[in-house]
């Protein structure tokens, strides 16, 4: 059972266009909102993290809208880069009984390409 | 990737063998990870641990186990290869937030090709 959805699975924006990433979620426990990047052979790297208690964070060309009603987050590249080509995950904390390790879990990926 | 180490970083095997991952940090974390990336189906946690000889299960736990020794290194073990196993396989690190769980930092992954 997937605990976050993200969409599209893939997008393709102009140069200079404003990229948008979708994540809806379910569990109303989750207090972290963290949005990874991850170019081709390496791995993911944390980008952007917003908590519930605001709606918005930016930084830099990158923002989180956060809309705790719907249960849903974003995030927007601003003035997208060919250099921001890459995958990006949302994700929320995991929650298991043992030991508070919990860690994250991901949703599936946009593959984003970003056009000269 | 400053902090972990896998390895191998490319492994082709055949069905049936005996596969070990090795992930090894260099500053102290507690909290260790397994994960699994595939096509479609994005970053899915294997196993994690929360201290030397304190391990747990993930969301895909089946045909795998782990071990932890100690603090710095982080084992993933397929007892019996399968073709489904075929994955990038990621350890990652906790480096800390508000909640120790939450601020992941990842290695480079491990590509294994189970023929």
């Amino acid at each position: 059972q997937q605990q976050v959805k993200q969409s599209p699975q893939s997008l393709i924006v102009q140069k200079g266009g404003i990229s948008i990433i979708n994540c809806a979620y379910e569990n109303t426990a989750f207090d972290y909102f963290p949005w990874y990047q991850q170019f081709p052979g390496k791995g993911p790297a944390l980008l952007i993290a917003i908590r519930p208690d605001v709606s918005e964070k930016k930084e830099g060309r990158f923002t989180i809208s956060f809309n705790k009603s719907a249960k849903q987050f974003s995030l927007h590249i601003m003035d997208s880069q060919p250099g921001d080509s890459a995958t990006y995950f949302c994700a929320a904390p995991l929650t298991y009984s043992g030991g508070g390790a919990d860690g994250l879990t991901f949703g599936k990926g946009t593959h984003l390409i970003i056009q000269p | 990737d400053a902090g972990i180490t896998q390895s191998p970083r490319h492994k082709v095997t055949e069905t049936g063998t005996p596969v070990t991952l090795r992930c090894h940090q260099t500053e102290n974390h507690r909290y260790m990870y397994w994960y699994r990336q595939d096509p479609g189906h994005g970053l899915r946690l294997i196993h994690y641990s929360y201290g030397v000889k304190d391990t747990d299960k993930g969301e895909v736990s089946d045909g795998y186990s782990v071990s932890r020794s100690k603090t710095e290194d982080f084992l993933l073990t397929l007892e019996s290869a399968t073709s489904s196993q075929t994955s990038v396989y990621f350890c990652a690190i906790s480096v800390g937030g508000v909640t120790t769980n939450e601020k992941l930092f990842f290695g480079s992954g491990t590509q294994l090709s189970v023929l």
